[in-house]
């Protein structure tokens, strides 16, 4: 089965400075799906940036962008230029053959 | 227009009760899920639909029954309501792996 973990429950931030959250997963497929998703207290799980295994480019979406390195099964997401409204619970998700595999999530406390 | 949307957002029920919850996607995608994520926010699968088709059916108690009555509805009914049953639980949507999109979600408090 596949398991993702991320060793990070808290994270800390000052604003305008830059973050770097970590996520390894294990699989032996070869084809899948590396997701980030952001939720805040109100709840909602918002997408943050998406990666395709089969791309070597890592994804960058404004602010955020991932360091995807696929023979060392890690997809860690960088933040920079951090907002107070970065603050929330990010989730590293893992997703292949129609099924979403979670972290346990971190904390993230952006500080003015 | 809500791509994903479930209702209600928040339900208060006594133990042992019967409930449902409704799940609605317009984005035209082939699969359905529900998730649970429970007090420490950890999120877990719980069943996915593919075309009105079960196809993931995690070790959940027999009491939640999710229902498809088509590939654009997915419902999650839970009888006998137990205290351990109190959590937030998401419907998703994706059309393969690609993207997921979710739900508001809905808090469930058994007392």
């Amino acid at each position: 089965a596949q398991t993702v973990t991320q060793s990070q429950p808290e994270m800390s931030v000052q604003e305008a400075e830059t973050v770097t959250l970590s996520c390894t997963y294990d699989t032996s497929e070869s084809d899948y799906y590396l997701f980030w998703y952001k939720q805040p207290p109100s709840r909602q799980m918002i997408l943050v940036i998406r990666q395709e295994a089969y791309k070597q480019q890592n994804a960058t979406e404004n602010r955020f962008s991932v360091n995807f390195q696929k023979a060392a099964k890690s997809f860690s997401l960088k933040i920079s230029d951090s907002q107070l409204g970065d603050a929330a619970m990010y989730f590293c998700a893992y997703g292949a053959s129609r099924q979403l595999t979670f972290g346990s999530g971190t904390q993230l406390t952006v500080l003015p | 227009d809500t791509a994903v949307s479930q209702t209600p957002k928040y339900l208060v029920t006594q133990m042992g009760n019967d409930k449902s919850i409704k799940c609605e996607q317009n984005l035209g995608h082939d699969t359905m899920y529900w998730y649970k994520q429970d007090s420490k926010k950890f999120l877990k699968i719980m069943f996915s639909y593919n075309n009105k088709e079960l196809i993931i059916n995690e070790t959940v108690p027999n009491r939640f029954s999710p229902k498809s009555p088509d590939k654009a509805h997915l419902n999650l009914h839970i009888n006998s309501l137990e205290l351990g049953d109190s959590a937030v639980y998401f419907c998703a949507s994706s059309q393969e792996d690609y993207g997921y999109t979710f739900g508001s979600g809905t808090r469930l408090t058994v007392v």
